[in-house]
């Protein structure tokens, strides 16, 4: 079966540090891969998402960027994070483009960044 | 733009009792999927379930049944005999790029809590 994992799962950084969050996805191959920003317990943002290695595609400009290295490995960066960089950042992934024919999203637990 | 709108931020329920949460969206496409998600406290977002724009029929997974009203673009969930562990936050979502990108958009939510 197919599993998602998400590290770390809480983190408190200063402004002006480095960021890296990790996604993880086992148990299946080629997967569309998405980090989604919550802010403030509200509604989903989607920032970066990619449908192979090395291709991503932002969605909203930023201070953050992803990285896909291998098929199964998404990674979302900062080199000096901000203030409004903080919220929960959610992983997904999908077998082929998620909402057509009925796909869906998996989600990761999240990742809850609080940056001082 | 293509957009999912849920107008109601916070809503109660008594346990047993039946509540209904909504949502409407705009398209200009013809066959699409939408999709209700929950958000438990936990924090894993899990699919709930989902209607292809197609089918007249409204979808039904046990407890949980959408009125879909497609001429009005208005998707919204019930929930029947609500139980304690159904509080969670409700996304409702749609490929709000058009089927061909790939991506979900997904409302602000709606945080539902059901009472003892």
């Amino acid at each position: 079966s197919q599993t998602i994992h998400q590290w770390p799962a809480t983190l408190v950084q200063p402004v002006g540090s480095p960021l890296s969050l990790e996604c993880t996805v086992e148990g299946t191959s080629n997967p569309n891969l998405y980090w989604y920003r919550q802010a403030a317990g509200r509604g989903l943002q989607l920032l970066f998402y990619s449908v192979g290695i090395g291709q991503i595609s932002s969605e909203v400009p930023q201070n953050l960027s992803a990285s896909r290295p291998q098929d199964r490995q998404f990674i979302l960066s900062s080199k000096k994070l901000l203030l409004s960089d903080s919220g929960f950042y959610l992983c997904a992934w999908s077998l082929g483009l998620a909402g057509a024919r009925g796909r869906e999203l998996f989600f990761g637990e999240g990742s809850r960044l609080t940056v001082l | 733009a293509q957009t999912v709108t849920q107008s109601q931020p916070e809503m109660s329920v008594q346990e047993a009792e039946t509540v209904t949460l909504s949502c409407t969206y705009d398209t200009s496409e013809n066959n699409y999927y939408l999709f209700w998600y929950k958000q438990p406290p936990s924090r894993q977002m899990i699919l709930v379930i989902r209607q292809e724009a197609y089918k007249q029929q409204n979808a039904t997974e046990n407890r949980f049944s959408v009125n879909f009203q497609k001429a009005a673009k208005s998707f919204s969930l019930k929930i029947s005999d609500s139980q304690l562990g159904d509080t969670a936050m409700y996304f409702c979502a749609f490929p709000g790029g058009g089927t061909s990108y790939g991506k979900l958009t997904f409302g602000q939510g709606t945080i539902l809590t059901v009472h003892p």
